[in-house]
Parts: structure tokens; sequence; C-alpha cells
């Protein structure tokens, strides 16, 4: 079963409201990565962090990663119609290339 | 290629018939990955590849499930003996370099199994 939390499962928000979705693990990662399914798609990469309490930023997306490297967030301001599918988080442990997905955050945008 | 390729894009069987299950990298990219996803869910990690070698097979569900990447290019996922529940899509990765710990994955567009 999937180790790394994300909540909540579900947000619907009105176009140009705010959308948060928060990750955690039980153990400490060695980086993050967030990726976005579109509907009937495929995951796409969007980012990843590697240092403890890092943030990134991509035009209307704030990434973060915590103090602790067993938390992230994705926050989307002023959300779009094209902003909606669902948000996964994805973490590495030690030096391996086993990536862990979070269990996800589906976003629907009522235009 | 372009892309990561996945081949068939559906695949429907019977239950204890063998599947397999093919996977084209984007060519040069060293490590190949394998997931399982069920609907709803986020991809759950079965095994990977850097070139030919094959670190961690961890995620594979049981001694049913084998992969394959015997030139480090295509791979192959088989299922054998298939039951209901590996129904699911499959999803390919690769990521273009091997360094441990983080690189940008490419996800393939996946195969829908459907097990009756």
């Amino acid at each position: 079963g999937q180790q790394v939390m994300q909540i909540p499962q579900y947000q619907h928000v009105q176009e140009g409201e705010d959308f948060t979705t928060y990750c955690n693990s039980s153990t400490t990662l060695s980086n993050i990565q967030w990726y976005k399914q579109r509907p009937g798609g495929h995951p796409v990469f969007l980012i990843q962090l590697v240092k403890s309490g890092e943030v990134k930023k991509q035009k209307r997306l704030t990434f973060q990663f915590g103090e602790a490297k067993k938390n992230s967030s994705l926050h989307i301001t002023a959300t779009q119609t094209t902003d909606v599918g669902t948000y996964f988080c994805a973490g590495q442990r030690g030096a391996t290339n086993k990536l862990i997905f979070g269990t996800g955050t589906l976003l629907a945008v009522q235009p | 290629g372009a892309g990561v390729s996945q081949s068939p894009r559906y695949k429907v069987t019977k239950r204890g018939q063998d599947v397999t299950l093919r996977c084209d990298p984007i060519s040069s990219h060293a490590t190949l990955y394998w997931y399982q996803q069920a609907l709803g869910q986020g991809p759950e990690f079965l095994t990977y590849f850097n070139y030919e070698a094959q670190p961690d097979k961890s995620g594979l569900p049981s001694d049913r499930f084998s992969a394959e990447r015997p030139e480090g290019s295509i791979s192959t996922l088989t299922i054998q003996r298939t039951e209901q529940r590996d129904s699911a899509m499959y999803r390919c990765a690769s990521s273009p370099s091997l360094v441990q710990g983080g690189d940008t994955q490419y996800f393939g567009p996946g195969t829908r199994l459907t097990v009756l």
C-alpha cells in the first residue's frame, strides 16, 4: 500500500479561487516530486524539491518541502479551468530510484 | 522516439492466461520503470531497470509478475496465470540518467489490462 498520504482527496473550487494540496510521508524523504494527471491522461512531471525547507514557484504554482523532509505542499493561486486534474506528490527515500506516489488530490474547477 | 510508447493500449484476457506488455522508452534513456495504477489511485511502483540491470523488483506483487529489458532499451512486463485482481492500468516511465535520488520521469500512455 501507499505510505505517502495526500489531503484533501478531492477539492472543488470556483475559477479564481486558490487551492492547496498537502502531502505527508511517514518517513524522511530524500526528495519529492510533483506530477499532474489530467482525466484520461498520464502523469506529467511538474517539479522536484530536494532541500529541506525549499520553496519553488512556477507561475501560479508554489511548491514547498518541509523542514523535516516529511511533508510537502502545492498551492495554486487563482485557479483556472486548465488546472483540472489529479495532483500527485511522489517521494524517494535514500539512494534509490524507487518513487512512492501519494494518494493524489483531484481538483475540479468550476468556471 | 518522441516519447514513451506502450503496447497494446488495451488488453482484455481471460483469467488464467498469460499476458505480455511492452514499453518503448525515450531513446537513450537509461532508466525504465513499471507501475501499476488502479482507478482513482496513484501509480504503485513495480520494478525498475538501469539499462539491462534490474536493481529493484520489490514492488512486483507475486512471482507471476516478471519484467525484462535484455538489451537495455525496450522492456516487457509479463503476467502469468492472470487473475481478476490484476486488472489495472500498467504504466511505464523512463528517465535520462543513472543519478540516484531524483530524476524526471516521463510516463507513457499506459496499457489498460482487463482480466475477465
